[in-house]
């Protein structure tokens, strides 16, 4: 079975540049979730979607911050323009409706984003 | 709101000794609880979770976790730990109904040989 899968592994930009990190979810699962991971912060929850719907974006830090779902299979999370601040782990995670995960999502192995 | 705290940001343990990594919870109302394991460089699995029932809940790897409501805590043990255990350990939270998770700091697990 493929996981979820990210897209890319790790990216180097100058600050100003555009970044559109990718995520492919589990085929069947309807629920999508982006997190941030950095030392100071931790895991902290930026968006979700469920069947392609925004759901909650109150962790969206700024309006730089933008994040699509145009079909079940693909979501982006795009910084415009980005910052050095921004870098950190990005994980994608996506999950069956509760009632049948029981609250597990499974997590891509993340894009490693470093804005110089 | 709910919130998660991990006290120990680092343990380390030699191999085939006895773990226990400690979480504590804060909410005003009924909680489930998971803890998931990061190995280097990959992404969030689950070990085991609590949502109802039994207050002893075990989990992949040998590990499990005991839901104590009076402390509000959700402590992971495992009885003998292993080289390939180490990994950075999260607890999270969700509110009844709500899919989403907040998770704690994380705990580094170190296993001396």
């Amino acid at each position: 079975d493929a996981g979820v899968i990210q897209s890319p592994r790790h990216e180097v930009t100058e600050m100003g540049q555009e970044v559109t990190l990718r995520c492919k979810p589990i085929s069947g699962h309807d629920y999508l979730f982006w997190y941030r991971q950095t030392m100071m912060r931790g895991l902290e929850l930026l968006i979700y979607f469920n069947n392609n719907v925004p759901i909650d974006d109150s962790g969206m830090p700024e309006d730089r911050f933008s994040a699509k779902m145009p079909n079940a299979s693909f979501s982006t999370l795009k910084i415009q323009p980005s910052e050095p601040r921004d870098s950190a782990v990005y994980f994608c995670a996506s999950s069956l409706p509760v009632e049948l995960s029981k609250w597990a999502q499974h997590f891509g192995d993340g894009t490693r984003l470093s804005i110089l | 709101a709910q919130s998660v705290t991990q006290l120990d940001s680092q343990v380390p343990v030699f191999e085939e000794a006895p773990v226990e990594l400690r979480c504590n919870y804060s909410s005003s109302v009924s909680v489930y609880l998971f803890w998931y394991v990061q190995y280097p460089n990959q992404g969030l699995q689950l070990l085991l979770k609590y949502l109802s029932g039994s207050t002893l809940v075990k989990g992949i790897n040998g590990f499990e976790a005991e839901f104590n409501k009076s402390q509000t805590s959700f402590h992971l043990r495992k009885p003998s730990v292993h080289i390939s255990d180490t990994a950075e350990y999260f607890c999270a939270v969700s509110i009844f109904g709500n899919e989403k998770l907040t998770f704690g700091t994380g705990t580094r697990l170190t296993i001396i040989p």
